[in-house]
């Protein structure tokens, strides 16, 4: 049982290239996001996904795109790198407890570097 | 939005000694409060977590508590041990907002042997 797999584990871009940072999970978790960490910042949530075919945006959306075609994967798009979007991201899932929306833990990729230079 | 506030950002203990981690929230609709801890390199792993309907949870060497009246809850380790080392954060999230989480900034924990 993999989890929740991110590929790749570091990536340098330059300024205006575009990339897709991939996010895979196995446990049939219906909710998905993608979180930023920034030093001394915490994670702040850009977009999240509570199944397929269904996105929203989160804290921090600006410069990104998502999209979820599968349960298993929900791949975060940045189209017009800029050095704001040096962080390390990391995709998270969960799933909602049946009947009740009650809150259930969110379980964690180990993150993709991103250098923007 | 629900806004969540972590102290200390760094805190360094003996090895055998207590360390405790405090958060406040904002959003007194908030009902669910997950601990993750952080090691290099790693994506953060749950290691505790507390609902609204009660104000204490024990597992082992690590307790949290939480205080509804005041909007905030804090995180106990005893006995620390050097693998305690690593970043712990806070978060805070309420029903029906697709299981949204807030964190806290992160608290920097070195356990000195």
């Amino acid at each position: 049982n993999a989890g929740v797999t991110q590929t790749p584990k570091f990536r340098i871009l330059k300024i205006g290239q575009s990339m897709t940072l991939q996010c895979t999970q196995d446990m049939n978790h219906n909710y998905m996001y993608w979180y930023r960490q920034d030093p001394g910042m915490g994670l702040k949530l850009i977009y999240y996904s509570v199944g397929a075919g269904i996105t929203d945006k989160g804290e921090v959306p600006n410069g990104y795109n998502v999209s979820r075609s599968t349960t298993e994967d929900f791949p975060l798009r940045l189209e017009l790198a800029a050095p704001s979007q040096t962080s390390v991201y990391f995709c998270a899932s969960s799933y909602p407890h049946p009947g009740t929306d009650s809150n259930q833990p969110q379980h964690f990729g180990d993150g993709t570097r991103l250098s923007i230079l | 939005g629900e806004n969540v506030e972590q102290h200390p950002s760094t805190l360094s203990v003996q090895e055998g000694d207590s360390a405790v981690i405090k958060c406040t929230y904002s959003d007194s609709a908030s009902n669910y409060f997950p601990w993750y801890k952080q090691e290099l390199g790693k994506g953060p792993q749950l290691i505790i977590d507390i609902r609204s309907n009660v104000g204490e949870k024990k597992d082992q060497r690590i307790a949290v508590t939480l205080n509804k009246t005041a909007k905030h809850f804090s995180l106990h380790i005893t006995e620390t041990q050097p693998e305690d080392s690593a970043v712990y954060f806070c978060a805070a999230s309420r029903k029906h907002t697709g299981n949204q989480f807030y964190f806290g900034t992160g608290t920097s924990l070195t356990v000195i042997p």
